[in-house]
């Protein structure tokens, strides 16, 4: 039982790239969010699903986009990547209000 | 507009004695309330939550305290320990609407140091 993964764990992107995060949960959960986390805030929602093939934008989703083709697996996409986007990005599953983490992929944008 | 607030960035005791770490909130909305743990380079983990309707939760050395009326919460580590050294968020979510979970709302985290 893995939990949550993410891949990758880091990647540096030059400005105008993209790319996109890959998150997977076996613990058979619904629910599955994006955060991201930038030095001296706390974890801000991007885009989140309630189940599989349905998306909704966060507090942040601007310049990123989600999909949820599979029940197991939320995707992050940044198009066109900006030096506003280096963060670290969190993965998270749940049934109900407790969610699961996945270990982070750390974004460098330059 | 920040609705749920950790005033203090840091926190510093000295191990065997008790740890308080408090959390505010403006959005009367919230029904439930979380404590996460973070290390470096690893994701939040699960520490404590507690409901609305309860006024204290407790497992182990952790107890999370809820006043509503005053829209703040805490959480005590009682003894503390050096493996408690770490960033402990608190968050919030509002009632399902329409059978989905739309998130949580996090403080910005304190980072708890604990002295030998």
């Amino acid at each position: 039982n893995a939990g949550v993964t993410q891949t990758p764990k880091f990647r540096v992107l030059k400005t105008g790239q993209s790319m996109t995060l890959l998150c997977a949960q076996d613990m058979n959960h619904e629910y599955m969010y994006w955060y991201r986390q930038d030095p001296g805030m706390g974890l801000r929602l991007i885009h989140y699903s309630v189940g599989e093939g349905t998306t909704a934008k966060g507090e942040v989703p601007d310049g990123y986009n989600v999909s949820r083709l599979k029940k197991q697996n939320f995707l992050l996409g940044l198009e066109s990547a900006a030096p506003s986007q280096t963060s670290v990005y969190f993965c998270a599953s749940s049934k109900l209000n407790e969610q699961f983490f996945g270990p982070g992929t750390r974004l460098t944008v330059l | 507009d920040q609705q749920v607030k950790q005033n203090s960035p840091s926190l510093s005791v000295q191990e065997g004695r008790i740890s308080i770490l408090n959390c505010d909130y403006t959005n009367s909305m919230f029904d439930y309330f979380l404590w996460y743990k973070k290390y470096p380079a690893e994701g939040p983990t699960f520490l404590i939550s507690i409901s609305s309707i309860k006024d204290k939760n407790e497992d182990g050395r952790f107890t999370v305290f809820l006043n509503k009326s005053a829209k703040h919460l805490s959480l005590h580590i009682v003894p503390s320990q050096p493996g408690d050294s770490a960033v402990y968020f608190c968050a919030a979510s509002r009632p399902y609407s329409g059978g989905g979970a739309d998130g949580l709302t996090f403080g910005k985290g304190t980072h708890l140091i604990i002295q030998p």
